[in-house]
């Protein structure tokens, strides 16, 4: 149980084009979903939280304009990455909490996103 | 200070061999601990959970909590090549609002 689903694993696109990823929990219901991004070899950066119906939370430094996020039900949420550029290109892994043990994460699979 | 302290590594061992894996921390408000496993470009796994202090054991995987120390660890039995990657440590509240990850540790395993 508590799968976690993130979709497309890889992404390229030209740079100014609008790119979006996909969470989805598959068998249970996400009251939280986080949104990650992380570079080579270094941790995990929180660039958001959200909760199902209500804007998200973004962490300090997070353009808010440029990484929409939208919660939509209790088992998707997406991340769209605005007029994306070549800084923009890094891994972004979703997670949701809900589960069993609901102080849990459960991570997606993650995306990686290149920008040419 | 940060809220949780995870030795980066590299750590590398041969096949076969005991890895011990640590994390401390700072919050006595946190009661949840978790383990993480992370293979190169994919998301973390969940390996451990849990609830205040003790120990719990799943297979090859130990985790323990020692919360008058504010200390956890992992340890990892007979390691296999295939155990190599990045453990993350994290912990979280009892209302699970705040959720805080190690910085993670890279394992080597040779065969």
């Amino acid at each position: 149980g508590a799968v976690v689903s993130q979709h497309p694993s890889w992404v390229i696109c030209k740079s100014g084009t609008s790119v979006k990823i996909e969470c989805r929990s598959l068998d249970f219901q996400a009251t939280t979903m986080f949104w990650y991004r992380q570079f080579p070899k270094q941790s995990l950066m929180l660039m958001a939280t959200s909760n199902e119906g209500s804007k998200a939370t973004y962490e300090q430094g997070v353009e808010k304009d440029k990484f929409l996020i939208n919660h939509a039900s209790l088992t998707l949420s997406t991340l769209t990455v605005t007029s994306a550029h070549p800084e923009d290109s890094s891994f972004y892994i979703c997670s949701a909490r809900g589960g069993g043990a609901k102080n849990i994460q459960y991570f997606g699979a993650g995306t990686r996103l290149s920008v040419l | 200070q940060k809220e949780v302290e995870q030795d980066p590594g590299p750590l590398s061992v041969p096949e076969g061999a005991i890895v011990s894996l640590n994390c401390t921390y700072s919050n006595s408000a946190f009661q949840y601990f978790m383990w993480y496993r992370q293979y190169s470009r994919k998301g973390p796994e969940l390996l451990m959970y849990t609830y205040s202090s003790g120990n719990k054991e799943d297979g090859r995987f130990t985790a323990q909590v020692d919360k008058s120390s504010k200390y956890i660890s992992l340890f990892i039995r007979d390691s296999q090549p295939s155990d190599s990657a990045t453990y993350l440590c994290a912990m979280s509240d009892p209302g699970g609002f705040k959720t805080i990850f190690g910085a993670g540790t890279r394992l080597f395993v040779k065969a």
